[in-house]
């Protein structure tokens, strides 16, 4: 049973366009976050989710909005698209935030291309 | 701020060898330090976790050791193989308690048969 599951693993689009990423644990955990990993494979959080609510925001555009249903799924909607927004995005979840050292459980990535 | 250094981007060791990693921070004293892999086209996997209080953390041929007063951890792969060839990324909690841990730029490992 995969644990966090993303998808699509690849989307490319053209600028402008509107996209979603959706992303689902099995685990049971409290917490979920996204992250976008450059092209300098550096790993950066965008969002964190705490039983449902949202908990960091860094300094990430508006055009960028998650949303959390319920514990299990936190999905992203990017609006306008543009170039610079090509990169992996990760979604990841973990027991409770990062005050206890919870390891964290990553999804395989969606890989965006914006043409 | 805060900062996270892991001093190589790339480092090539001989099968059998042991690798040495590592991680330097600045201007923060963090309760604890994770280390993970990531393989190409996968999302990153968590290895072990040290806390502030310990000085040494072992996972079959890994050792990981966690300096507070140099800032520093180690990471050691010992009789490295080539599957042992990924990315590994040196995680910290920031200052602000409930947020997100700091990745570090990772190092990549590649060991050669």
């Amino acid at each position: 049973d995969t644990a966090v599951s993303q998808t699509p693993k690849y989307l490319v689009t053209q600028m402008g366009n509107d996209k979603s990423i959706k992303c689902e644990q099995n685990l049971g955990h409290d917490t979920m976050y996204w992250y976008k990993q450059d092209s300098k494979k550096f790993l950066k959080i965008m969002f964190s989710y705490n039983n449902k609510e949202l908990i960091i925001n860094e300094t990430v555009p508006n055009r960028f909005s998650p949303k959390s249903p319920d514990k299990a799924h936190l999905n992203l909607h990017i609006n306008s698209l543009e170039l610079g927004d090509s990169a992996v995005y990760f979604c990841a979840s973990s027991q409770d935030l990062g005050a206890g050292g919870f390891e964290q459980y990553f999804g395989p990535g969606t890989r965006l291309t914006v043409t | 701020s805060q900062k996270i250094e892991q001093n190589s981007e790339a480092l090539n060791i001989q099968e059998g060898k042991t690798a040495t990693l590592t991680c330097n921070y600045t201007n923060y004293s963090p309760a604890y330090l994770q280390w993970y892999r990531q393989d190409p086209g996968r999302g990153p996997v968590f290895l072990l976790l040290i806390r502030e209080n310990e000085k040494e953390k072992r996972k079959e041929r890994l050792k990981v050791t966690f300096d507070t007063t140099l800032k520093q951890s180690l990471f050691h792969i010992t009789a490295s193989q080539p599957a042992d060839s990924a990315t590994y990324l040196c995680a910290l909690p920031p200052n602000q308690a409930g947020t997100a841990l700091i990745f570090g730029k990772g190092t990549t490992l590649s060991v050669s048969s």
